[in-house]
């Protein structure tokens, strides 16, 4: 079974708007972290935001914030007026376990803002 | 904080011969280091999880004798692709992880494009 899941392959925006990227994740283990990346054309992954299974605030860092819905078991990435700069593949991945260290990615979402 | 270089960027050799691929962290020690690969329009693959002064732990299907890590110090990690075939040709991409700036997330290197003739 897909531990993470990105339902989402493709995603076009208008300049400025908002846009929410899912990510659906499974899992048994009651301590987990979630992360989405950024991995723009030239290749790297950029981290842009954590959240622990514990917390009780949904994560945010500056125009990201991530939807953390713990019963539905989605961790939705939502990015407030988009940039033309925005435009990147973006993956969610999940941490299971305290002290594991492996990542799971989901397949990516590639996210194109338009002018 | 939390840079990861990769050197070389870009990669070409014929087939047969070995390629090593450094990862570095840059401004913080990494206990951890990651190897992925990611081949075209796909998600990325963990290869192995390295420990400083440990040898490596390979994800099942990945042949140890064919990718050599390293992970000598606290800011360097090798991949050697050693006998490197066309099928190696792939993306290859290093993470790190250690105390700061957090010790929850692995911080990326740019990435190593190998092309093997």
């Amino acid at each position: 079974a897909q531990k993470i899941t990105q339902t989402q392959p493709g995603m076009f925006v208008q300049e400025k708007e908002a846009v929410t990227l899912d990510c659906t994740y499974d899992t048994s283990d009651p301590s987990y972290g979630l992360f989405w990346y950024k991995q723009p054309s030239s290749g790297e992954m950029i981290f842009l935001i954590y959240q622990g299974s514990y917390d009780q605030q949904n994560a945010t860092e500056g125009r990201y914030s991530l939807n953390f819905q713990k019963a539905r078991k989605s961790a939705n990435l939502v990015i407030s007026a988009s940039q033309l700069g925005d435009s990147a593949m973006y993956f969610c991945a999940m941490r299971e376990g305290q002290g594991a260290q492996k990542l799971v990615f989901g397949q990516g979402t590639r996210l194109t803002i338009n002018p | 904080g939390a840079v990861v270089s990769q050197h070389p960027s870009r990669v070409i050799c014929k087939s047969g011969t070995s390629v090593k691929i450094e990862c570095r962290s840059l401004d913080f020690q990494a206990t951890t280091m990651f190897w992925y690969r990611q081949f075209p329009k796909q998600s990325l693959m963990l290869m192995a999880t390295s420990n400083e002064g440990s040898k490596a732990t390979y994800e099942q299907g990945v042949e140890k004798d064919k990718f050599l890590i390293n992970h000598a110090s606290l800011t360097l990690s090798t991949l050697t692709v050693t006998s490197a075939h066309p099928e190696d040709s792939s993306f290859y991409i290093c993470s790190a992880r250690g105390r700061r700036p957090r010790t929850d997330t692995q911080y990326f290197g740019p990435g190593t494009r190998l092309t093997v003739l």
